[in-house]
């Protein structure tokens, strides 16, 4: 099956500092996610991106689908981004998950 | 709009009780519907997926079973509870079709004693 593969595994900022969080992707996806889980554990869908560019506020997103890599970019990081990150893959009708990105920003 | 509720939120079993998590999806109809859970760590891991009503598709081989009794409602269970069991259990439903967004339900803490 489609193996999806996050790095770096761990994080650590100060506030202010930016970030980049890369996804590679073994094989062909329908489509890609990333989320963030907060310290409660919920899950955030933050972009729904298949390729190209999203940007939503401090947060962007760039896929390139046909090179199987998603990058999660991070600006002037602030400590309520603390928490893993996820990426996605849509592999046929299958969401598989990658290994997270625990990010920690200090004050 | 679309709202997804799983419950209960939390709870404590002793080993070889039953277990029975509730997830419902409101606001849609015929939706994908997913459990998955998340161990000690990071990783989540998908268990089950139904694509519609009486149809359960198992990833792995363990000691729990899914059903869909109805179009926007599926329950985890298990009949008796093992010690590995314990984890993050999280509902999640996307519309039918190829790589729809995927949402999370609230998550049901386990914990198996």
């Amino acid at each position: 099956g489609i193996q999806v593969e996050q790095s770096p595994p761990d994080l650590i900022l100060q506030e202010g500092a930016n970030s980049t969080l890369r996804c590679n992707f073994s094989d062909s996806v329908n489509n890609l996610q990333w989320f963030h889980q907060n310290p409660w554990g919920q899950l955030i869908n933050l972009f729904y991106i298949p390729s190209g560019t999203k940007q939503n506020g401090r947060l962007s997103a760039t896929t390139v689908a046909t090179e199987r890599y998603s990058l999660l970019y991070i600006s002037s990081s602030q400590t309520t981004d603390s928490g893993v990150y996820f990426c996605a893959a849509y592999n046929t009708d299958k969401l598989i998950f990658g290994t997270g990105t625990r990010l920690q920003v200090f004050p | 709009s679309q709202t997804i509720h799983q419950w209960p939120a939390t709870l404590v079993q002793p080993v070889g009780s039953p277990l029975s998590l509730e997830c419902t999806v409101e606001g849609t109809s015929n939706p994908n519907l997913y459990w998955y859970r998340q161990a000690a760590g990071r990783g989540l891991q998908l268990l089950f997926y139904s694509v519609g009503i009486g149809q359960i598709s198992s990833e792995v081989p363990q000691n729990l079973s899914a059903s869909r009794p109805q179009d926007r409602q599926f329950i985890l269970s298990s009949k008796k509870l093992l010690l590995s069991d314990s984890g993050f259990y999280l509902c999640a439903w996307n519309r039918q079709g190829s790589g729809n967004t995927i949402y999370f339900g609230e998550g049901s803490w386990l914990t198996v004693v």
